[in-house]
């Protein structure tokens, strides 16, 4: 079964500084990829997917995210943060080989943007 | 404008109760999804349907019951079953295909009485 590990529940970074938020899949054949965002009581949001075309992906908001077979990776990152970015934070795989789109979360990472 | 609409945003439930939360979905997909979250868990899925009539049990299905009469809707029935019904419900659809995004409701609430 698939499964995807986030690196750490919560982050807080400091406005105008990198948000870097990790990754990891585990899967022999590279699934699909997607991250999204949750603001409170709301629900998520797509920032952006990789479905094996180019391997550095934009997103919405300035977020970009790469893909890296080698370490079956996918992170996220924004090169200055804004209050607005304040939110939860969760990355997603399909498996490429399985019918339909089901998909397995990670647990999700808190961000918080400190002035 | 096209959408997923869940409602109410909040419930609440008193023991032995069954409840259905509403999924309306106007991007005429053909997937629907329920999931559950809690927090510090991420999201579950609790069940899927791909088309009109047929849905398929997700991870933590019991407890719960769905219907796809209709390819707009897909309602969640959290039966007296569920003994700990209280989370963030949420609702999403897609396209067919692995590839394809899934949308979101913006989530029911439900709380036991």
């Amino acid at each position: 079964a698939q499964s995807v590990t986030q690196l750490g529940s919560h982050v807080s970074v400091s406005e105008g500084a990198l948000v870097l938020l990790r990754c990891n899949y585990s899967s022999s054949v590279p699934p699909y990829l997607f991250w999204y965002v949750q603001y409170p009581n709301q629900g998520l949001q797509l920032l952006l997917k990789y479905t094996s075309a180019a391997t550095l992906v934009k997103g919405i908001n300035g977020f970009e995210a790469e893909f890296k077979k080698s370490e079956t990776s996918f992170h996220l990152t924004k090169p200055s943060a804004h209050m607005s970015d304040a939110a939860e934070y969760f990355c997603a795989v399909s498996d490429r080989r399985a019918a339909g789109n089901k998909l397995t979360f990670g647990g999700g990472t808190r961000v918080l943007v400190k002035p | 404008d096209g959408g997923i609409t869940q409602s109410p945003k909040y419930l609440f439930r008193k023991e032995g109760q069954n409840v259905t939360l509403s999924c309306e979905q106007n991007l005429n997909h053909d997937a629907m999804y329920w999931y559950r979250q809690d927090p510090g868990q991420g999201l579950r899925l609790i069940y899927y349907s791909q088309i009109v009539n047929d849905f398929q049990k997700g991870d933590i299905a019991e407890g719960y019951s769905v219907s796809r009469e209709k390819k707009e809707s897909f309602p969640l029935t959290v039966t007296s079953a569920q003994k700990n019904p209280t989370a963030f419900y949420l609702c999403a659809s897609s396209f067919q295909g692995g590839n394809q995004p899934q949308h979101f409701g913006d989530g029911t609430r439900l709380s036991i009485l």
